[in-house]
């Protein structure tokens, strides 16, 4: 089955760059986009195809993609961006949707 | 608003049956996909299916078929997800989302609901 790979977690402190990675072979052709889950929380669309961002999210959060790689950059990171992060895209044949396998992103 | 609310927790026991849903407004629910997403306790994200209420085309996971049903009912705008048999490794939370056309984005999520099963 396809996989998105993601690390387990990134620590952060606040004001300082969060990098997160989301690596699989299908993502030079497919779009990736990334949710943030807070605790008890539903996802929400942080970023998408790539690197777009919707309305209503900080600036700080962006997007970029480099071969098999999709990174999710989340400058000046806040208090509030502790969360878990998880990217989305299908596999080459678009065909099947899956989720990465998420990152917890701590703010020390 | 474009919302989707979700049905409230349930507990079961093994074997049972059950059917939950989603009721979507503020936007056209027939020109939509609807996707569920299930996340057992403490782990992530697992995309389970989508379908579209306009002619209930729908699409499943290989790791969900032939365990759940998805439906829908576009007279009411709302999807279900059903199971015939429950078993212990269905307890999670599941989650419902508003998927755009021609990508797996999902823009609009509910808010979960929670489904125990044990004996």
């Amino acid at each position: 089955s396809y996989e998105l790979t993601q690390p387990p977690s990134v620590s952060v402190s606040p004001g300082q760059t969060a990098r997160i990675t989301c690596s699989a072979d299908a993502l030079p052709k497919q779009y990736a986009y990334w949710y943030q889950q807070k605790p008890g929380q539903a996802p929400v669309l942080v970023i998408y195809k790539d690197s777009e961002r919707p309305s209503g999210i900080p600036e700080r959060f962006s997007g970029s993609s480099s071969g098999t790689t999709v990174t999710l950059t989340i400058s000046g990171v806040q208090a509030e961006d502790e969360a878990d992060y998880y990217c989305q895209s299908a596999d080459s044949s678009g065909t099947y949707y899956v989720f990465g396998t998420g990152t917890k992103v701590t703010v020390l | 608003e474009v919302q989707l609310v979700q049905s409230g927790a349930e507990v079961k026991k093994p074997g049972e049956s059950l059917k939950i849903s989603c009721k979507g407004s503020g936007y056209s629910f027939t020109s939509y996909w609807i996707g569920w997403v299930r996340q057992m306790p403490g782990k992530g994200l697992e995309w389970m299916g989508i379908i579209y209420p306009g002619d209930s085309d729908t699409r499943y996971s290989p790791s969900f078929q032939g365990q759940v049903t998805i439906s829908a009912d576009k007279s009411i705008s709302t999807a279900y997800l059903q199971w015939s048999s429950l078993k212990a490794s269905d307890t999670a939370m599941y989650y419902c989302a508003r998927r755009l056309s021609g990508s797996p984005m999902m823009d609009v999520w509910g808010k979960g609901t929670t489904v125990t099963v044990s004996s």
